[in-house]
C-alpha cells in the first residue's frame, strides 16, 4: 500500500500564477478530503468527494479555488490566481466511508506564494 | 456545526512520566467517531488512536489511551512513559459516522524533556 500520494511536494510561485495540486488517494478509497493547515487557522476542510462527486464544498475559501476528481484514482486542486495568502501545507485525505475506516493522509503539498 | 477545541497550545512533559491532553467537542449527532491525530515536524498526520461513540469502553493502544465522557463531550488523550519520539503536534478530531470529514481543534505542541 502506498499511501495517499501528493505532488508537489513544495511550490513556490508568483502571485496571480495558476497552482495545481495533485492527490492520488489510496486504491479502493472511495472518499477523498482535501484540507488546507495554517499556523492561523490550522486544519480546515476545503472540499470532499465521495465516489468522485463533490459532496461539501462549503469550505472552499472563494471562487479562486477549485478541485476535480475525474476519476477514483486521482483529484486536483486548482487555485488561480494564487495570492501571498493562499500560502499553506495544503492536505489530501481518502477513506473508505461507511466502514468505520479513518482517514489516511498524503504527506501535503506546502505551497508558498510570493 | 460540529466544533473541537483543545484549550491547551502547548503542554511539557518529563521524559518517561505521563502526560494528558484536552480536547472537548460539540455535535448534536448521536453516532460519530473521535480520533487523535501526531503531526510531528515532518508534518506527517500519523493517527495515534481512535474512539467509536457508541462504545463506553476507552480505546487504548499501547502507551496512549484517552478518556471518553459523552455526556460531557470530552475526549483526553492519556500517553504513558512518554518518549522523545513523542515530541509532536497532536490534533484532536470529530467525524460524522455518514460523512467521514474530520473537523479537526487547533491542536496541542507536547515537548518531551529528557
Amino acid at each position: 500500500d502506498a499511501g495517499v500520494i501528493q505532488s508537489p511536494r513544495h511550490e513556490v510561485t508568483e502571485m496571480g500564477q495558476e497552482v495545481t495540486l495533485r492527490c492520488k488517494p489510496i486504491s479502493g478509497h472511495n472518499s477523498l478530503f482535501w484540507y488546507r493547515q495554517t499556523m492561523m487557522r490550522g486544519l480546515e476542510l476545503l472540499i470532499y468527494f465521495n465516489n468522485n462527486v463533490p459532496i461539501d464544498d462549503s469550505g472552499m475559501p472563494e471562487d479562486r479555488f477549485s478541485a476535480k476528481m475525474p476519476n477514483a484514482s486521482f483529484s486536483t486542486l486548482k487555485i488561480q490566481p494564487s495570492e501571498p495568502r493562499d500560502s499553506a501545507v495544503y492536505f489530501c485525505a481518502s477513506s473508505r466511508t461507511g466502514v468505520n475506516s479513518p482517514l489516511h493522509f498524503g504527506n501535503g503539498t506546502r505551497l508558498t506564494v510570493t | 456545526a460540529q466544533t473541537v477545541t483543545q484549550s491547551q497550545p502547548e503542554m511539557s512533559v518529563q521524559e518517561a512520566e505521563t502526560v494528558t491532553l484536552s480536547c472537548t467537542y460539540d455535535t448534536s449527532e448521536s453516532d460519530y467517531y473521535l480520533f487523535w491525530y501526531k503531526q510531528p515536524p515532518s508534518r506527517q498526520m500519523i493517527l495515534v488512536i481512535r474512539q467509536e461513540a457508541y462504545k463506553q469502553q476507552n480505546a487504548t493502544e499501547n502507551r496512549f489511551s484517552v478518556n471518553f465522557q459523552k455526556a460531557a463531550k470530552s475526549f483526553s488523550l492519556k500517553i504513558s512513559d512518554s518518549q522523545l519520539g513523542d515530541a509532536a503536534m497532536y490534533f484532536c478530531a470529530w467525524s460524522s459516522s455518514n460523512t467521514g470529514k474530520l473537523i479537526f481543534g487547533q491542536g496541542t505542541t507536547l515537548q518531551v524533556k529528557p
